[in-house]
């Protein structure tokens, strides 16, 4: 089974800073998807970004980028120019392409970023 | 377009009793998936269902089911409610079981006295 990790309970930056989330995980399979969400105070989950294990480029989405290291099983999340509006949950998550492990998405426990004024 | 609603939104119940959440996907999606999320344990995957069928099922007890509707609209119902099923209930729809990308919705907030 799959697994996600998020070492990083909590993580705090000040506003227009870099902040960067960690996330390991740990498959036995060569093909998949990894995810970071966002959960604001709100709840809606968002999708911030995906990545799918076959592209060595790393995904990159406006202020938002990953680094993804597939040898290594590392997918962290690079935040630049933080704004007080990217406080919130953020969660790690993986989903694999095979058949009864498509379905699911499996989360790490979140890292809860807070944007310092 | 009108993203995935929940019904209802919040949601007390006592102990013992059993507690019908709905979901309804984006329009023009066919599966819908839900999760369980808790502090402790964190969000889990409880189940997908697509075309009216459960493709696959989480580590839950039998009490917690679902179905889909012929219009992709989704119910999760669990029964003999237990303290421990105090949680957010969040559902999500894509369009395709391939689909890649999942939408979710604002949950139901779930207390059990």
């Amino acid at each position: 089974a799959q697994t996600v990790t998020q070492s990083q309970p909590e993580m705090s930056v000040q506003e227009a800073e870099t902040v960067t989330l960690s996330c390991t995980y740990d498959t036995s399979e060569s093909d998949y998807y990894l995810f970071w969400y966002k959960q604001p105070p709100s709840r809606q989950m968002i999708l911030v970004i995906r990545q799918e294990a076959y592209k060595q480029q790393n995904a990159t989405e406006n202020r938002f980028s990953v680094n993804f290291q597939k040898a290594a099983k590392s997918f962290s999340l690079k935040i630049s120019d933080s704004q007080l509006g990217d406080a919130a949950m953020y969660f790690c998550a993986y989903r694999s392409v095979y058949l009864q492990g498509a379905q699911k998405l499996v989360f790490g426990q979140g890292t809860r970023l807070t944007i310092n004024p | 377009k009108a993203g995935v609603t929940q019904t209802p939104r919040y949601l007390i119940k006592t102990r013992g009793q059993q507690v019908t959440l709905s979901c309804s996907p984006i329009s023009g999606h066919r599966s819908v998936s839900w999760y369980q999320q808790t502090p402790g344990q964190g969000l889990q995957f409880l189940f997908e269902y697509f075309s009216e069928t459960q493709r696959n099922k989480g580590n839950f007890p039998g009490r917690f089911s679902g179905r889909q509707f012929s219009n992709s609209r989704s119910e999760m119902n669990v029964s003999t409610l237990e303290l421990g099923d105090s949680a957010l209930y969040l559902c999500a729809s894509r369009r395709e079981v391939n689909s890649y990308e999942q939408y979710f919705g604002p949950g139901t907030r779930l207390t059990v006295t």
